[in-house]
């Protein structure tokens, strides 16, 4: 079965420190996944996309990995601010060109705190 | 703003009545999804048009959810005679070419079926 899970399932940090979360995924085919950030209350807003050859991609103070063969990711954040409060994402897509059948994990719940 | 918007961002109404969203794309992009997102779960996909054909429909849309992009441009979601199951965030998004390319969301239309 298609699926994707993430850990920590909430965290709560001090503004200025770093953290990391992660995503583990069995889904098969794969084409690629995503981060995405999800205020409360508004639309996901992508962070970032790799396809299965890529193995780091940064945004800004945001960085994700991707170990295609151990099926894991990671998303980095440095530095963080009050306005990073937020629900993250991992979403896999099994399919290039389908954007109907993407497998959505539950996210991790952050919230910084001043 | 430039982004996809979506109208109204908040509605409340009575079990039995009719609403209707409309959603605004990013100008130049060709596809658009409709998604339903409810508390703690990821989006389920709804539907999706390619300019002003509807290709796809999810199995969620039941035939009391309709969905038109007359003009390939902006989109509007019905819902007849709805229910208190219908109570969700729903969620458009759009992109451009290819169906598996990053997809902009708009900021979710809030409904509460009472």
């Amino acid at each position: 079965k298609n699926q994707v899970e993430q850990s920590p399932q909430s965290l709560i940090i001090l503004e200025g420190k770093n953290c990391t979360l992660q995503c583990n995924y069995t889904v098969s085919p794969f084409s690629n996944l995503r981060w995405y950030k999800q205020d409360t209350g508004r639309g996901p807003v992508s962070l970032t996309i790799m396809t299965f050859s890529e193995n780091t991609k940064s945004n800004g103070r945001y960085t994700a990995t991707l170990d295609a063969d151990t099926k894991q990711s990671s998303l980095h954040i440095t530095a963080s601010q009050l306005s990073d409060s937020a629900s993250y994402i991992c979403v896999v897509s099994p399919n290039a060109g389908n954007n109907r059948k993407l497998i959505w994990g539950l996210g991790t719940s952050l919230a910084v705190n001043p | 703003d430039t982004g996809v918007s979506q109208d109204p961002r908040h509605k409340i109404t009575k079990r039995g009545q009719n609403v209707t969203f409309r959603c605004d794309p990013i100008s130049e992009h060709n596809r658009l999804y409709w998604y339903r997102q409810t508390l703690g779960q990821g989006p389920e996909f709804l539907t999706y048009f390619q300019n002003e054909a509807q290709l796809e429909k999810s199995r969620l849309l039941s035939d009391r959810f309709s969905a038109e992009r007359p003009k390939g441009s902006f989109s509007t979601l019905e819902i007849q005679r709805t229910e208190q199951g219908d109570s969700a965030m729903y969620l458009c998004a759009s992109n451009l070419g290819a169906s598996g390319n990053e997809q902009f969301f708009g900021p979710g239309t809030r409904l509460t079926v009472l």
